[in-house]
């Protein structure tokens, strides 16, 4: 069935360093994908999108990377802060509706 | 912020019972998605409402069923609730862009359903 996975449930790093999240979709025919932050008791916040014909592309501090040829997406965040810190899903869009998400990545800053 | 707003925020409920959960949209967005989170996993989709009609469900019974009003807002409800049916229920809106072309969708801080 459709999954959209994450490799690292939990990645830990330093304040000040940059942050890589990785995520890997299953379903070739998903041609839009977004990268949610969603901090303890709230929704999911949006960050980033990419449409399936780019495979790249740059915001405030973030760059979201797509390989759709090994159905890779990966999210780094530059100079990670400790606001920061949240778990972060990877979703895919199968279809007009619906978002496909993963299970999430626990990002944790230490200042 | 997103502008998406739900109540209510807590919910305590009993296996059986019925629950009715609510939506505004953002201002400016018709479709509203509905989403089941359990603890410690993402997001899934429950189904979609554009135009006062379901337009798309996920892998749900039918007794989630919702409406649509013409101001956008969105109703989610829950009949014979199960104790798995505890989770966070999140409303996403959005504005459908040019045809076929998918937009980002925005979710409100969701409602926390615990069925004992």
């Amino acid at each position: 069935g459709e999954s959209v996975g994450l490799h690292l449930p939990t990645l830990s790093v330093q304040e000040g360093d940059n942050s890589i999240i990785n995520c890997a979709y299953s379903n070739s025919a998903s041609d839009y994908f977004i990268w949610y932050k969603q901090e303890s008791g709230k929704g999911p916040q949006f960050i980033i999108d990419i449409r399936s014909n780019m495979d790249k592309r740059q915001g405030q501090r973030v760059t979201v990377l797509l390989n759709k040829t090994v159905k890779h997406l990966s999210l780094q965040i530059a100079a990670t802060q400790p606001g920061d810190s949240a778990v972060y899903f990877c979703a895919e869009k199968p279809s007009f509706q619906k978002l496909v998400f993963g299970t999430g990545t626990r990002l944790l800053v230490s200042p | 912020e997103t502008g998406v707003t739900q109540s209510p925020t807590h919910l305590i409920k009993t296996r059986g019972q019925q629950v009715t959960l609510r939506c505004s949209s953002q201002s400016g967005h018709n479709t509203v998605s509905w989403y089941q989170q359990a603890l410690g996993q993402g997001p899934q989709f429950i189904f979609q409402y554009y135009r006062e009609e379901e337009n798309g469900r996920g892998n749900f019974p039918p007794r989630f069923s919702g409406l649509q009003f013409p101001n956008y807002s969105s109703e989610l409800n829950v009949n014979a609730l199960e104790l798995d049916d505890s989770a966070l229920y999140l409303c996403a809106s959005s504005f459908p862009g040019l045809a076929g072309v998918s937009s980002e969708q925005y979710f409100g801080p969701g409602t926390r359903l615990t069925v004992t």
